[in-house]
């Protein structure tokens, strides 16, 4: 079936740190790939996505390569704030379906 | 302008009631969705709607969980007969078309003890 994995959390890192959270999927086809960040107190925000291969979705100094070869989807940041501090999901969208299907969510903390 | 508003932010509700919980989209959005967030989970998929039309219902666990949208705006999901394995965030997104970025809501945090 259509699946997604992300790296176990909780990830902690001191501000100024560079931040991978590995992401890889299952899929027939050539879905679209997202990254949806949920901040405390908050909904659910689209934070970057990416619609074919090779294509590299980037927000708020954020960035993620779609790679067809590895299937997967990796979040990056050169440099994390104390603001980062959230739930970061991966998710996929079949072509043709509406529904996104998500990985299981990395807890965030950045200390100061 | 305002985003997705879910109603009530909290139940708590004894096992065997009915529940229901309401989402007002954003306006103008024709889809919607409903997911399911256990605790420490991603959202699973529930249900989603175009304007009125249920277009896809495969996600709901069990026939105690129905949804309707009955005039393609507000929508509604009704739990039967809650069980604790009931208990998890519900999230509502709506999206302009039908391939646009989903909005979510802030979720209702339903608790059946």
């Amino acid at each position: 079936g259509n699946s997604v994995t992300q790296m176990e959390g909780p990830v902690t890192l001191s501000e100024e740190a560079f931040l991978t959270i590995n992401c890889t999927y299952t899929a027939t086809g050539y879905p679209s790939l997202f990254w949806y960040v949920q901040y405390p107190g908050e909904g659910l925000q689209l934070l970057l996505k990416a619609t074919k291969a090779d294509d590299k979705g980037s927000n708020k100094g954020f960035e993620a390569t779609y790679r067809k070869e590895t299937t997967s989807f990796h979040l990056e940041k050169g440099s994390v704030q104390v603001s980062d501090s959230a739930v970061y999901f991966c998710a996929l969208k079949l072509q043709g379906a509406q529904k996104l299907v998500f990985g299981q969510g990395t807890r965030l903390t950045i200390n100061p | 302008g305002a985003g997705v508003s879910q109603s009530p932010r909290y139940k708590v509700a004894k096992r065997g009631q009915d529940v229901a919980l309401r989402c007002d989209p954003i306006s103008g959005h024709v889809s919607l969705f409903w997911y399911q967030q256990a605790l420490g989970q991603g959202p699973e998929f529930l249900t989603y709607f175009q304007n009125e039309a249920q277009l896809d219902k495969s996600g709901l666990p069990s026939d105690r969980f129905f949804a309707e949208r009955p005039e393609g705006s507000v929508s509604t999901l009704k739990i039967q007969r809650t069980q604790q394995e009931d208990s998890a965030v519900y999230l509502c997104a709506s999206s302009f078309g039908t391939e646009g970025e989903q909005y979510f809501g802030p979720g209702t945090r339903l608790t059946v003890t």
